[in-house]
């Protein structure tokens, strides 16, 4: 099986601009995470969708939101882009389950974000 | 809420020599699950090993394994005979297995970069 990918790899923006960001998950996979690394502040979770439906969203402001589609692609939206916005930022997925046997997440190899 | 720690930004080991990598939890919650992730400098986030937290027996995935003390929340990886190839930053995962829970998304650790020196 393919794995996650994700496009594009690399990005460069202005600040006040906004980013749309892509995942395709493995297939199968019906859960998509969207996760922010920094070297500040770690890894950080942004928000997960299932069947099309945000299921969990992490602590960060509105200006970050994501969709995703039947097929189980998601998109990442960032708008109004501050310099703190720069990051890797990266997609996961995994069966969706709730049961114990599909908790492993495949991540994709990020997308570098930076906001000059 | 959840919280890992890492208390070890930086690690080196010698080659063949083992080496055993920190992290300590905090949770209320009696169903979860923890892992170990390696990121090498290509970014490509790889799951090394996964620890149920209702058993009792610490997980093995050939020259890695853990030790699982659930009372004193320390889930630290010890990796025997270390490659080069494992020189990555390695980061301690937690995720709720509760109804209701963030089961949906991991919470990290900070992060250790390991360093193997031929």
């Amino acid at each position: 099986k393919a794995g996650v990918t994700q496009t594009p790899r690399y990005l460069i923006k202005t600040r006040g601009q906004q980013v749309t960001l892509s995942c395709s998950p493995i297939s199968g996979h019906r859960s998509v995470s969207w996760y922010q690394q920094t070297p500040g502040q770690g890894l950080q979770f942004l928000f997960e969708y299932f069947s099309e439906t945000q299921r969990n969203k992490g602590n960060f402001p509105g200006r970050f939101s994501g969709r995703q589609f039947s097929n189980s692609r998601s998109e990442m939206n960032v708008s109004t882009l501050e310099l703190g916005d720069s990051a890797l930022y990266l997609c996961a997925s995994n069966e969706g389950l709730r049961d114990s046997s599909s908790y492993e997440q495949y991540f994709g190899p990020g997308t570098r974000l930076t906001v000059t | 809420a959840q919280t890992v720690t890492q208390s070890q930004p930086e690690m080196s080991v010698q080659e063949a020599e083992t080496v055993t990598l920190s992290c300590t939890y905090d949770t209320s919650e009696s169903d979860y699950y923890l892992f170990w992730y390696k990121q090498p400098p290509s970014r490509q986030m790889i799951l090394v090993i996964r620890q149920e937290a209702y058993k009792q027996q610490n997980a093995t995935e050939n020259r890695f394994s853990v030790n699982f003390q659930k009372a004193a929340k320390s889930f630290s990886l010890k990796i025997s005979d270390s490659q080069l190839g494992d020189a990555a930053m390695y980061f301690c995962a937690y995720r709720s297995g509760e109804v209701g829970g963030s089961q949906g998304n991991l919470i990290f650790g900070k992060g250790t970069k390991l360093s193997v020196k031929p």
